[in-house]
């Protein structure tokens, strides 16, 4: 099972920020947290990950909680192009000590005009 | 930038028959990975795969599906015998290596309808 929580969906002005929460309640010290988008009909985009402090690129800002069982994604003004499913993941380390991620059901952020 | 493709972009099988669905990983990268999403559901991890071989697999990865890097460039995704709860899409992905903080690139994957 995912090891994180979102809500299932949000909305967003267009132009206008948008945060996107995420807890990781169970996350370990060497986890690091990654975020990625999916539009439709195409596959998972990478956004931005991180593992303590925040992060910046131009796509979005992360912000990670001092105790790190939460995060949150930034976009700083949303475009109708940014309404997708943002998925929050921490990746299963498996036995081969390869990782793999665990895809929960992610948020559907709608943009509106 | 560099990007994983898939070809092709839609596969139409009658059951039963086997399927091959391609994928080119980012040149320099090292770990390959493929996932599936069945319709409005979840991306599922099917099986990763480095230095030629398996290291992980999915319950979902029985003796139907396979994994080859038939060259220095392509990776593919075998399944035997189709049945119709293998229509999904399939998503191929890639990484430099595997630490915790090295993301996978995937692809736009392959539309795989049985019939």
């Amino acid at each position: 099972d995912a090891k994180t929580t979102q809500p299932n969906s949000m909305e967003s002005n267009e132009e206008e920020p948008v945060h996107l929460p995420c807890n990781h309640s169970t996350i370990s010290g060497t986890d690091y947290i990654h975020w990625y988008r999916q539009l439709p009909s195409q596959g998972p985009e990478y956004v931005i990950h991180g593992l303590t402090s925040n992060v910046n690129n131009r796509m979005a800002s992360l912000a990670i909680a001092e105790d790190r069982k939460s995060s949150t994604l930034i976009l700083h003004r949303a475009t109708l192009r940014d309404a997708a499913v943002y998925y929050c993941i921490l990746r299963d380390l498996t036995t081969s000590g390869t990782y793999k991620y665990i895809f929960g059901t992610g948020t559907r952020l709608k943009v509106l005009a | 930038e560099p990007e994983v493709t898939q070809t092709p972009s839609h596969q139409v099988t009658q059951m039963g028959q086997e399927v091959i669905l391609r994928c080119v990983p980012i040149s320099n990268h090292l770990y390959f990975y493929w996932y599936r999403q069945i319709l409005g559901q979840k991306v599922e991890f099917l099986v990763s795969f480095y230095n030629n071989e398996i290291s992980e697999k999915s319950e979902i990865f029985d003796d139907q599906f396979s994994v080859e890097r038939p060259d220095g460039s392509n990776f593919t995704l075998k399944i035997r015998s189709t049945k119709l709860e293998d229509s999904a899409m399939y998503f191929c992905a890639s990484s430099t290596r595997t630490g915790t903080n090295q993301p996978q690139h995937f692809g736009d994957g392959t539309r795989l309808s049985i019939l």
